[in-house]
């Protein structure tokens, strides 16, 4: 079964270090999302991006954030002088249609 | 703006029925979702309603909705323990993004 692939797992950064999260949508989807789920908190959205472009940005995707589809198949999210509160799961997520699949996310902790 | 509320915690004896309940605010949500997330794991989709439905069911899992007082809810049959888990309700206006809920935590008990 196709499934949304992310990399690394776990990543462990210091504050103010750059890190790049990395994500394989399902092959023939078109729309990609990365949400974030700080520890304990519900799952809030950052990002879309179809057709080569940021299709929908919440408050929280600032200019500290950035989205890229580098080739044919990966997605990735930049985050640029991460900050302690940027620790949480980032998940990323794709759809063809109505349903949205997601990976297994990203622990990003910020020390 | 749109939001999502469930509550935080429910406890259940194996074999018995689960009922996780949901409100949302935004009365143009067209899709609304049950996902499930195990410790350390990611959001695995369960299952979803159109808006224009009121109920789904699938296999174990019944999807109620009540448009009306955007009710909706899910009811898991012969709870397992393998049922433990954070559910997620979520709703979208179709291929756009996803509002969730803070989840409910389901424990499943021998």
């Amino acid at each position: 079964e196709p499934e949304v692939t992310q990399t690394p797992s776990h990543q462990v950064t210091q504050m103010g270090q750059e890190v790049i999260l990395r994500c394989v949508p399902i092959s023939n989807h078109l729309y990609f999302y990365w949400y974030r789920q700080i520890l304990g908190q519900k799952v809030e959205f950052l990002v879309s991006f179809y057709n080569n472009e940021i299709s929908e940005k919440s408050e929280i995707f600032d200019d500290q954030f950035s989205v890229e589809r580098p080739d044919g198949s990966n997605f990735t999210l930049k985050i640029r002088s991460t900050k302690l509160e940027d620790s949480a799961m980032y998940f990323c997520a794709s759809n063809e249609n109505t349903e949205a699949f997601f990976g297994q996310g990203t622990r990003l902790t910020v020390v | 703006g749109e939001d999502v509320e469930q509550s935080l915690f429910l406890s259940v004896r194996e074999g018995d029925s689960s009922v996780i309940n949901c409100t949302y605010t935004d009365s143009s949500s067209t899709y609304l979702y049950w996902y499930k997330q195990e410790p350390g794991a990611g959001l695995q989709l369960l299952t979803y309603i159109f808006s224009n439905m009121d109920m789904k069911q699938d296999q174990r899992l019944t999807v109620l909705l009540n448009k009306k007082d955007k009710h909706l809810s899910l009811r898991i049959a012969d709870t397992q323990t393998g049922d433990s888990a954070i559910y997620f309700c979520a709703e979208s206006t179709g291929y756009s993004t996803l509002t969730f809920g803070k989840g409910t935590m389901l424990l499943v008990s021998p």
